[in-house]
């Protein structure tokens, strides 16, 4: 099947530094990445969907500049979270679509980002 | 309020037995629905999707049905192994290019 690869796997950071974590489709290209996230036992929450070469499209309640994607090729779309903080600590998901219909999503591993 | 709901947060069985598994929803019509493994730590894996006018499909050990009058999935796994043992998460579009509204997931644990 298709991969999707997230970089990094973990990171720690410091309260109020920025994050990037990058997503990768490895052998396909996605016009669309998603970005999740999500809490210890529940379920996986959509942040946003990032369609290659235009804005973002937030879910409601999700601050888009405090969350910033950007989705500059069809494999590679990076979600950086400025100004982090502890609330922020979470593990995020991106998933990558390769058609646009009735196709399945490809998740990455996740990456799990705690703010200190 | 349009929902889709795993019924069991967890659900144990004795090696060997089918696990099933629940999904239902209110107010949604998908054209298709989709299973997901997740395991800790790790991202989701697709299992199997299933098409409105299909009323089962299987990939060896899996087993999902899909009735859109009942708007309930059952995801079935014979033979089940404790390597069996994640969360399983269903998942669908509403209008088939919307992003996917996922269920919160039922843990299985298989038991030796």
């Amino acid at each position: 099947g298709a991969v999707v690869s997230q970089h990094p796997s973990w990171v720690i950071c410091k309260s109020g530094t920025s994050v990037k974590i990058e997503c990768r489709s490895l052998d396909f290209q996605a016009t669309t990445m998603f970005w999740y996230r999500q809490f210890p036992k529940q379920s996986l929450m959509l942040m946003a969907t990032s369609n290659e070469g235009s804005k973002a499209t937030y879910e409601q309640g999700v601050e888009k500049d405090k969350f910033l994607i950007n989705h500059a090729s069809l494999t590679l779309s990076t979600l950086t979270v400025t100004s982090a903080h502890p609330e922020d600590s979470s593990f995020y998901i991106c998933s990558a679509r390769p058609g646009t219909v009735y196709n399945e999503q490809f998740f990455g591993p996740g990456t799990r980002l705690t703010v200190l | 309020s349009q929902k889709i709901e795993q019924n069991s947060e967890a659900l144990n069985i004795q090696e060997g037995k089918t696990a099933t598994l629940t999904c239902n929803y209110t107010n949604y019509s998908p054209a298709y629905l989709q299973w997901y493994r997740q395991d800790p730590g790790r991202g989701p894996v697709f299992l199997l999707l299933i098409r409105e006018n299909e009323k089962e499909k299987r990939k060896e050990r899996l087993k999902v049905t899909f009735d859109t009058t009942l708007k309930q999935s059952l995801f079935h796994i014979t033979a089940s192994q404790p390597a069996d043992s994640a969360t399983y998460l269903c998942a669908l579009d509403p209008s088939g290019n919307t992003p996917l509204v996922f269920g919160k997931g039922t843990r299985l644990s298989v038991i030796a």
